[in-house]
């Protein structure tokens, strides 16, 4: 079965700092990768998502995310953070080909401060 | 457009009491899920369905039954609560037949069991 790992559980940093967040995986196969974010008190949302082509995908709110094959690992990276992206992000993988399955890894809790 | 609707937000129940968390998507999608987020260990995957008639477990299914008689409908019933069912759950719905879809949540249910 697949995994994915988050290896930062909880990280702190200032506003206007650089942010990446680890994501690995386990399946060896085809994979589409997703991130996804939970603000406080809300339901989750899509950032941005890998299926093929480009390995560097740009999503929403100026975050972008690297498949490097090689390393089993698709990180989430973002030049200069704001308090406003203090949130837990989610890692989440399902295999392709019509894998139906999406697993997340445990999530990274970000808090931006002033 | 509704989106994902999850019913109720909030409930406590007694150990040993029944209960069936609603959850509805007017987005005609294929694919329905139930997850519960843990702290520390992100989201895990209950039951899904891939359509109408279609059940199957995921992770965590112990304790959970689930059905899918329409499209836009997937409940989750839990049969005798017990405390470690102590949870957020969250509906999700996907689109398509592949599984490079993105996952649309419902706002979740806090489920406390005493």
């Amino acid at each position: 079965a697949q995994s994915v790992s988050q290896h930062n559980h909880h990280v702190i940093l200032s506003e206007a700092a650089s942010l990446e967040l680890g994501c690995n995986y386990s399946y060896g196969g085809t994979v589409n990768l997703f991130w996804y974010v939970q603000y406080p008190g809300q339901h989750l949302q899509l950032l941005l998502k890998y299926f093929s082509g480009d390995p560097l995908v740009k999503g929403i709110k100026g975050f972008e995310a690297e498949f490097i094959k090689s390393k089993f690992s698709f990180n989430l990276r973002k030049p200069s953070v704001q308090w406003s992206d203090t949130a837990e992000y989610f890692c989440a993988v399902t295999e392709g080909g019509g894998g139906n399955k999406l697993t997340f890894g445990t999530g990274t809790q970000l808090k931006v401060e002033l | 457009n509704a989106g994902v609707t999850q019913t109720p937000k909030f409930q406590v129940l007694k150990t040993g009491q029944s209960m069936t968390l609603q959850c509805a998507q007017d987005m005609n999608h294929e694919y329905m899920s139930w997850y519960r987020q843990d702290p520390g260990m992100g989201l895990r995957l209950i039951h899904y369905s891939v359509g109408a008639g279609i059940t199957d477990q995921g992770e965590v299914p112990n304790g959970y039954n689930v059905s899918r008689s329409t499209t836009e409908d997937f409940p989750l019933r839990l049969l005798s609560a017990a405390p470690s069912q102590t949870s957020v759950y969250f509906c999700a719905s996907r689109a398509g037949t592949g599984a490079a879809t993105e996952a649309f949540f419902g706002q979740g249910t806090r489920l406390t069991v005493v």
